[in-house]
């Protein structure tokens, strides 16, 4: 699976849009790109996933550049509820085998 | 609600004891996954089974064994508990391509 690096940790107020990037300098070309959210003491929630340029979703949009070497999880006007860590997973559509979650982004929205 | 089961809750026991974990999957769903999360860390890949048989191992302990049974329930085995081993035992489980992941609420478990 191709290694990922995102900021540990990031602050946002309440309402402005937040931007979290993940680079994957070494993406295969069958690997998509898939974002997870955990709120503590619970299991991951799957937000969004893409393969290449724009998706979006009623929760958030993921921006992948041409290159697909980094992406971005874009979330509209953040609440309070959205303090939570985001997980950038990069793999294999034909099979997640070996998975690799990282250590995340911490968001942690300001009122 | 992510229509993955786990039980129990939360568990205490003490070092050197033996516990099963387990999981019933979302309907229809063939793969389940395994993962451990000790406090404030990351979530750490266990075990990968699809339709009973083992797909891929991770960063698994010899004293930690899984399978999934016919109905595709699994069961994570551990044994010769030691207090590192209090943690988060997540399952997830999805349809066949893994493409997207569906978590269970979790077991604690906490070894004393």
């Amino acid at each position: 699976l191709a290694k990922t690096t995102q900021p540990i940790s990031m602050d946002s107020y309440e309402g402005q849009e937040v931007n979290i990037t993940c680079s994957h300098n070494n993406i295969a070309t069958n690997d998509y790109i898939t974002w997870y959210q955990q709120f503590p003491s619970q299991g991951p929630r799957f937000i969004i996933q893409g393969y290449k340029t724009k998706v979006t979703n009623e929760v958030a949009s993921l921006f992948i550049p041409a290159d697909r070497k980094s992406s971005t999880l874009s979330l509209p006007r953040v609440s309070l509820s959205d303090t939570a860590v985001y997980y950038c997973l990069v793999g294999d559509v034909g099979g997640y085998q070996k998975v690799t979650f990282g250590t995340g982004t911490k968001l942690q929205v300001i009122p | 609600d992510s229509g993955v089961t786990q039980t129990p809750k939360h568990l205490i026991t003490a070092t050197g004891q033996r516990v099963t974990l387990r999981c019933s999957p979302r309907s229809g769903d063939l793969s389940v996954y395994w993962y451990q999360q000790s406090l404030d860390q990351g979530l750490q890949f266990l075990i990968h089974y699809y339709n009973g048989e083992e797909r891929a191992k991770g960063n698994i302990l010899e004293r930690f064994s899984a399978q999934q049974f016919p109905d595709l329930h699994s069961e994570l085995n551990l044994s010769s508990l030691e207090l590192g081993d209090s943690a988060l035992y997540f399952c997830a489980s999805s349809v066949a391509d893994g493409r997207r992941q569906f978590f269970g609420p979790g077991t604690r478990l906490t070894v004393l």
